[in-house]
């Protein structure tokens, strides 16, 4: 049973850029988090996707976007990249009878 | 808004001995799920254990157990026989259960736990 997973595993992006990180849920689960972790912190809240749709959405700009597939899997895009936006990404993946979320390895973004 | 408090930045115990790790809350709802993260050098987040407001019982996981006072909106963590497999950062995080607000995940700012041998 495939856990969640995410591509890439690292990057490196140039300010001004724009960036997609890819997540695809664990087996079962249609509901996708993402969340941002900076350096030193715990992970901050950015948006979540259910039946194709954002649900909930936490204090992050509106260059952070998100789409996600009738597969269940899901897109973060950020836009115009700033050094701040330097961070672990983070999808976490539930279902509809769990409130628990499963966590992926993370993609490092580095922006310079 | 929730927030999540855990004021010990770094701690670190002997292989085999017992260790708590400090988490208090703030939240004026009643239904709400409380929840441990061990975030290893792997970058991994991996569930600890889980609490449900609700529920009198403090939450048991082998080595890993909580202690709940929803009064005192504290939850702490207790890790018995130690092993180095624990060290890693450990997140105490926390989720409303009313209305449209029972989607996100609130974390604090995490415990840096070494097992030194």
């Amino acid at each position: 049973d495939a856990g969640v997973t995410q591509s890439p595993t690292h990057l490196i992006k140039t300010r001004g850029q724009q960036v997609t990180l890819r997540c695809s849920p664990k087996s079962g689960h249609d509901t996708v988090s993402w969340y941002q972790q900076a350096l030193g912190q715990g992970p901050q809240f950015i948006f979540q996707y259910y039946e194709e749709e954002e649900r909930q959405r936490g204090n992050f700009p509106d260059r952070f976007s998100g789409h996600q597939f009738p597969n269940y899997s899901s897109e973060l895009n950020v836009n115009a990249l700033l050094l701040g936006d330097s961070a672990l990404y983070l999808c976490a993946s539930s279902g509809q009878d769990t409130y628990e979320q499963y966590f992926g390895p993370g993609t490092r973004l580095t922006v310079t | 808004a929730q927030t999540v408090t855990q004021s010990q930045p770094e701690m670190s115990v002997q292989e085999a001995e017992t260790v708590t790790l400090s988490c208090t809350y703030d939240t004026s709802e009643n239904n709400y799920y409380l929840f441990w993260y061990k975030q290893p050098p792997s970058r991994q987040m991996i569930l600890v254990i889980r609490q449900e407001a609700y529920k009198q019982q403090n939450a048991t996981e082998n080595r890993f157990s909580v202690n709940f006072q929803k009064a005192a909106k504290s939850f702490s963590l207790k890790i018995s026989d130690s092993q180095l497999g624990d060290t890693a950062m450990y997140f105490c995080a926390f989720m409303s259960n009313s209305g449209g607000s029972n989607y996100k995940l609130t974390f604090g700012k995490g415990t840096l736990l070494t097992v030194n041998p």
